[in-house]
């Protein structure tokens, strides 16, 4: 069964303090794995598409690596603003579904 | 701004009634999906329409029923509704319907506002 787990479900960090959430899938066969972002009440926000492993992509403070089990989003020197829900997806060859994990609450504090 | 928009933003109704929450897609997507999520809880998928066909079914109550027009906007219907229903209900939008070619780009969701449903 497609299975997603993120971690930590939380994480406080100070700003500027670097660090990574981790996106752990189990798929047969991925099609493409995910990163949102989302702010209380509002819909996640699109932020990467991975296809492949050692695929990176990279926008502002954000970088997404994948590699065959996992997906990293590391963030470097954060800012309070980067304060959010970071989620995973994955899909998988075979279904047309998507499969959300849970996601990572990030506060960061100034 | 995603370019998907969803009405009405909130709705607050009593239990056993019906509602209807609506959403348009992105100019030149042609695949809707449905989401609920609860507080704390994940985004569950309930349905995937692709150009007014249905394409996919997650856990969706029998209660819930969906389809999409030929103008590519979608309504997710919710019928006798009970206290658990309330939730956040996200559509989403994608120009293929998850098929495409691997780094095609194409399968990526686009996520509406949203519509906060409360059911008293």
């Amino acid at each position: 069964e497609d299975q997603v787990t993120q971690s930590p479900e939380a994480l406080r960090l100070q700003e500027g303090e670097s660090s990574s959430l981790n996106c752990s899938y189990t798929v047969s066969g991925l099609r493409g794995l995910f990163w949102y972002r989302q702010d209380p009440g509002k819909g996640p926000e699109f932020l990467f598409t991975l296809y492949s492993a050692g695929e990176e992509k990279e926008k502002e403070r954000l970088k997404a690596t994948l590699t065959k089990k996992e997906s990293f989003l590391h963030i470097t020197a954060p800012k309070p603003e980067d304060s959010a829900t970071y989620l995973c997806a994955v899909k998988s060859s075979g279904t047309y579904k998507y499969i959300f994990g849970t996601g990572t609450r990030l506060k960061v504090l100034a | 701004d995603s370019g998907v928009t969803q009405t009405p933003k909130h709705l607050i109704t009593a239990t056993g009634q019906r509602v209807t929450l609506r959403c348009s897609p992105r100019s030149g997507d042609l695949s809707v999906y449905w989401y609920q999520q609860s507080l704390d809880q994940g985004l569950q998928f309930l349905i995937q329409y692709y150009n007014g066909e249905e394409r996919a079914k997650g856990n969706i109550l029998e209660r819930f029923s969906a389809q999409q027009f030929p103008d590519l906007h979608s309504e997710l219907n919710l019928s006798s509704l009970e206290l658990g229903d309330s939730a956040l209900y996200f559509c989403a939008s994608s120009v293929a319907p998850g098929t495409s070619g691997i780094g095609a780009h194409t399968d990526t969701q686009y996520f509406g506002p949203g519509t906060r449903l409360t059911v008293l």
